[in-house]
């Protein structure tokens, strides 16, 4: 079966630095990649996704991805405590998209 | 945007009734989804479905059915609510096509009494 796994956390990081969350998954022929943001009691955002290997930027967010290590990555400039959220990293499996647990990370101010 | 639309955000009904979720998107997506999400283990689909009358299983299929009459509504069918089957349930719609990210309404927290 299909699988990503995260690290549940909580992660706690001070506010203004770098929060590093982390992915692996166990299909090598997984293309896509995203990375969602959940609010406690609100539904999944979705807020970087990434096809290929290497670092995509968007504002203070980078995905990073290493297909060769089934690796993904999101890490998080200057870190605000808006930011203080549960991540999943979700991994395209043919029509189906596969979800990661989540991290829970703390911002803290 | 696309707006994904669930009919309730808190319903509670009794073991053994049938329960309806609904779910409308106004993007006309080829694809949705029904998830069901719990502490610890994440988003699990239930089903899922590619075109209109067209279902497929997903990884807890079971105590559950969908319909799927028409292309912006997917219905989450509880034949016969039990306990374990309280949770947060979230739908979700994409394009036709690979690589598309999934968007979702804004769930339905169901309890079982």
């Amino acid at each position: 079966q299909k699988e990503v796994e995260q690290n549940s956390g909580p992660l706690s990081v001070p506010e203004g630095a770098i929060a590093s969350l982390n992915c692996t998954y166990s299909d090598r022929g997984s293309q896509s990649f995203f990375w969602y943001r959940q609010y406690s009691g609100k539904s999944p955002e979705l807020i970087m996704f990434i096809y290929s290997n290497g670092d995509k930027e968007d504002g203070r967010f980078t995905a990073q991805l290493n297909k060769a290590s089934q690796y993904v990555s999101l890490l998080i400039r200057d870190s605000q405590p808006s930011d203080s959220a549960t991540y999943l990293c979700a991994v395209e499996g043919g029509f189906k998209t596969i979800f990661g647990a989540g991290t829970r990370l703390f911002v803290k101010a | 945007d696309v707006k994904v639309t669930q009919s309730s955000r808190y319903l509670v009904k009794r073991t053994g009734e049938k329960v309806f979720l609904e779910c409308v998107q106004d993007m006309d997506h080829e694809n949705m989804f029904w998830y069901r999400q719990d502490p610890g283990l994440g988003l699990r689909l239930i089903y899922f479905s590619y075109d209109v009358k067209m279902k497929e299983k997903g990884d807890i299929p079971e105590g559950y059915s969908v319909s799927r009459e028409k292309k912006e509504r997917f219905s989450l069918i509880l034949e016969s609510a039990s306990t374990n089957q309280t949770s947060m349930y979230l739908c979700a719609s994409t394009p036709g096509g690979a690589n598309q990210p999934q968007h979702f309404g804004d769930g339905t927290r169901l309890s079982i009494l």
